[in-house]
């Protein structure tokens, strides 16, 4: 089944302690991104990869870091969470760049740093 | 600057009736629009998109959008809504050559028996 993954699905972790979200995707995807969604917001992009080692920043890029070693795998690091970093953050992939193609979501994951 | 924006955060209709969600884009060229739906506890997934050619496109479950240039809007509609439609509804856009998708902030649709 074609899809994208994310791990965990919730966490609950506290300020400053290092953490990751893995995301993977298993349909060859050239883009991949990271969003996150807070009430009344919308989802904001964070960063996004167009390729393996091609890396650049979204909108709300602070705080964050990415890599894209292989070409199915983009985590979310968080060096040193903060409160503002709580909210829903959701891994998506396409087939080239977001101007033609539809990207697939995964199904989130939910993070409160306390 | 360029941007979408949703009018309403919030909609609610009856079953059966008219569904209409807008959603208007700030761009200086066309950009490429997008609606995704994402039911309680899941991702998004696409409705439907308009890239290049008819500017009524049809998408899933019913639903469609109208490209309208004049207007710079792309609106969603469904001719007769139902319970299980009950989501919130993002407008999408790639505004200018390959830049990110930018999102609207979503309206919540709400279906009454």
């Amino acid at each position: 089944e074609a899809q994208v993954t994310q791990n965990p699905r919730y966490l609950i972790t506290v300020t400053g302690k290092k953490l990751t979200v893995t995301c993977s995707q298993n349909m060859n995807h050239e883009y991949m991104s990271w969003y996150r969604q807070d009430p009344g917001l919308g989802l904001r992009q964070i960063y996004y990869s167009m390729n393996v080692e091609v890396t650049d920043k979204g909108d709300v890029p602070e705080g964050y870091k990415v890599s894209r070693k292989e070409k199915r795998n983009f985590p979310l690091i968080l060096e040193s969470p903060s409160p503002n970093q709580t909210s829903l953050y959701f891994c998506a992939s396409s087939r080239g760049g977001p101007s033609y193609n539809e990207q697939f979501f995964g199904p989130g994951t939910r993070l409160t740093v306390l | 600057a360029q941007s979408v924006t949703q009018l309403g955060s919030h909609v609610s209709v009856s079953e059966g009736a008219l569904v209409l969600l807008r959603c208007n884009y700030s761009s200086s060229v066309p950009p490429y629009l997008f609606w995704y739906v994402q039911y309680p506890n899941q991702g998004l997934q696409l409705l439907l998109k308009y890239t290049t050619g008819a500017t009524l496109v049809k998408g899933i479950n019913g639903f469609e959008a109208e490209f309208k240039k004049s207007e710079t809007s792309f609106h969603l509609t469904k001719p007769s809504a139902h319970m299980s439609d009950a989501a919130e509804y993002f407008c999408a856009a790639v505004l200018s050559g390959n830049t990110p998708l930018v999102f609207g902030k979503g309206t919540r649709l709400s279906v009454i028996a």
